[in-house]
């Protein structure tokens, strides 16, 4: 199976300072990727997925980004946070294609404060 | 655009009760449905994963069901633990995108 390790574990930042959340996966090559975010008592909405290197789709109008430079690795960036961007990130990922079998893993997220 | 719904929001039951979560959704042109735990502050974990061909799955105290064409898919819960006190989320899989609901939070009291 795989595993997906993120960083940092928390971060407080203040309004217009830039973020840099990493996510690697280890277990599986050419996994698909994905960043969602949940907001407190909310469920996860997705924001970013990716299939292959330097591949993004995005799923909502913002001010984050993502890259994905190696197979196994995916950064959410802003270069100027908002409020409301504070909330709870999870990287996840499973075996690439479009296997119905595949299982999706979650790494254990990163907690976003914007002050 | 898929939308999944899960009820009830939340739920308190004594220990020892069977239980069911519902998760509903609106596009049946599904891969799968995966059923996920999640403790206060961490990351997801998957419980089950039913496929679009499947009708049910089972793991331990754990069975889920699957009905594709009516956009419905149920949790059960045999004889409940206060470990088992967690939100449970369901997430159904369309091309490469997962789509999660807004969770049952259930709380299994001593």
């Amino acid at each position: 199976s795989q595993t997906i390790h993120q960083w940092p574990a928390t971060l407080v930042q203040p309004v217009g300072s830039p973020l840099s959340l990493e996510c690697t996966v280890e277990g599986t090559s050419n996994p698909n990727l994905y960043w969602y975010r949940q907001a407190a008592g909310r469920g996860l909405q997705l924001l970013f997925y990716s299939v292959g290197i330097g591949q993004i789709s995005s799923e909502v109008p913002q001010n984050l980004s993502a890259s994905r430079p190696q197979d196994r690795q995916f950064i959410l960036s802003s270069k100027k946070l908002l409020l409301s961007d504070s909330g709870f990130y999870l990287c996840a990922g499973n075996p690439g294609g479009d296997n119905s079998g595949n299982t999706i893993y979650f790494g254990e997220g990163s907690w976003l404060t914007v002050v | 655009k898929q939308e999944v719904t899960q009820i009830p929001a939340a739920l308190s039951v004594p220990e020892g009760e069977n239980l069911v979560l519902n998760c509903s959704f609106t596009d049946s042109a599904i891969y799968n449905l995966q059923w996920f735990r999640q403790d206060p502050g961490k990351g997801l974990t998957s419980l089950l994963l039913i496929q679009s061909s499947q009708r049910e799955q089972t793991s331990g105290r754990l069975n889920a069901s699957l009905d594709k064409s009516s956009g419905r898919s149920t949790l059960y819960i045999a004889a409940s633990q206060p470990g088992d006190s967690a939100t449970y989320l369901c997430a159904v899989r369309g091309t490469y995108k997962y789509i999660f609901g807004t969770g049952t939070r259930l709380k299994v009291l001593a």
